[in-house]
C-alpha cells in the first residue's frame, strides 16, 4: 500500500541534542500527524497539524505541514532519555479517514 | 476521558482458526478503523466504520472483516489464520472538527498464528 517517505530510519544521539526527522510524499495531504511508539503499545498522537504552513509545539516538540502539502517535519528540542521510541507521520487525504503512514524513525538517546 | 480500549491484548492462535477482537472507542467519538502493524510492512490500513457503515476499506482479503455496534464498538474477525496473520492490530479513534480530523490509538492486540 502507500507510505510516507520517512527519514532519517534511525538516529542514535546524545541527550541535550536536538532532533529532526521528515516526511515527504508525492501526494497531498489535508492533514498530518505525528505518534510515538513504545515498545508493545500503541502509537500515541503527539501533534496534528491541519493547515498548509502551520507550525505547532507541544512542550519540546515542534512540528510543521509543508507548504507544497507533501511533507511535514517534527523536531525535538533539548532530548532526554525517555524521548526514545518510534516516531510516525501519518497523513490524512481529503475526505478520508485511512491514515497513511511512514515506516518511523528510531530514535535512541545516550544518557 | 478513558482512551481507546481494546481486547484481549495478546492471544495465540492455531492456523485455520479464526479470531475475534474487539475495541471500544473514546466516548463520543463515532468513527473506528483498524490498522495491522508488522515489521516487514509498518502500518497498513485494514478498514474504517462509522455510524455503523464501513466507509473505507483497505487491500486486504476477504478473510478480514469488521463491524461496527450502535453504541461506536468494533470488532474485526480474521478467519482462517494463516501465519502471515501474527501482528499488533491497533484501533483507532476520530473526532472531526472544523479544522480536521484527530486519531488516537489503542494499545493493541498482539495476535500470534502457529
Amino acid at each position: 500500500g502507500q507510505q510516507l517517505n520517512q527519514s532519517p530510519q534511525s538516529m542514535f544521539i546524545q541527550e541535550g541534542e536536538d532532533v529532526s526527522m521528515n516526511c515527504t510524499s508525492s501526494s497531498i495531504f489535508n492533514t498530518w500527524l505525528w505518534y510515538k511508539q513504545d515498545p508493545g503499545e500503541g502509537p500515541v498522537l503527539l501533534i496534528a497539524l491541519y493547515k498548509a504552513g502551520e507550525l505547532t509545539s507541544n512542550g519540546r516538540l515542534t512540528a510543521q505541514f509543508g507548504i507544497t502539502r507533501k511533507d511535514s517535519f517534527l523536531n525535538i528540542s533539548a532530548s532526554i532519555p525517555s524521548d526514545v521510541g518510534i516516531y510516525f507521520c501519518a497523513g490524512l487525504q481529503g475526505g478520508s479517514e485511512k491514515l497513511v503512514f511512514g515506516k518511523g524513525t528510531k530514535l535512541t538517546v545516550n544518557p | 476521558k478513558a482512551g481507546v480500549t481494546q481486547t484481549p491484548r495478546y492471544l495465540i492462535k492455531t492456523r485455520g482458526q479464526q479470531v475475534t477482537l474487539s475495541c471500544s472507542p473514546i466516548s463520543g467519538h463515532r468513527s473506528v478503523s483498524w490498522y495491522q502493524q508488522t515489521p516487514g510492512q509498518g502500518l497498513q490500513f485494514l478498514f474504517e466504520y462509522f455510524s455503523e457503515t464501513q466507509r473505507n476499506k483497505g487491500n486486504f482479503p476477504g478473510r478480514f472483516s469488521g463491524r461496527q455496534f450502535s453504541n461506536s464498538r468494533s470488532e474485526m474477525n480474521v478467519s482462517t489464520l494463516e501465519l502471515g496473520d501474527s501482528a499488533l492490530y491497533l484501533c483507532a479513534s476520530s473526532y472531526s472538527t472544523g479544522g480536521g480530523n484527530t486519531i488516537y490509538f489503542g494499545e493493541g492486540s498482539w495476535l500470534t498464528v502457529v
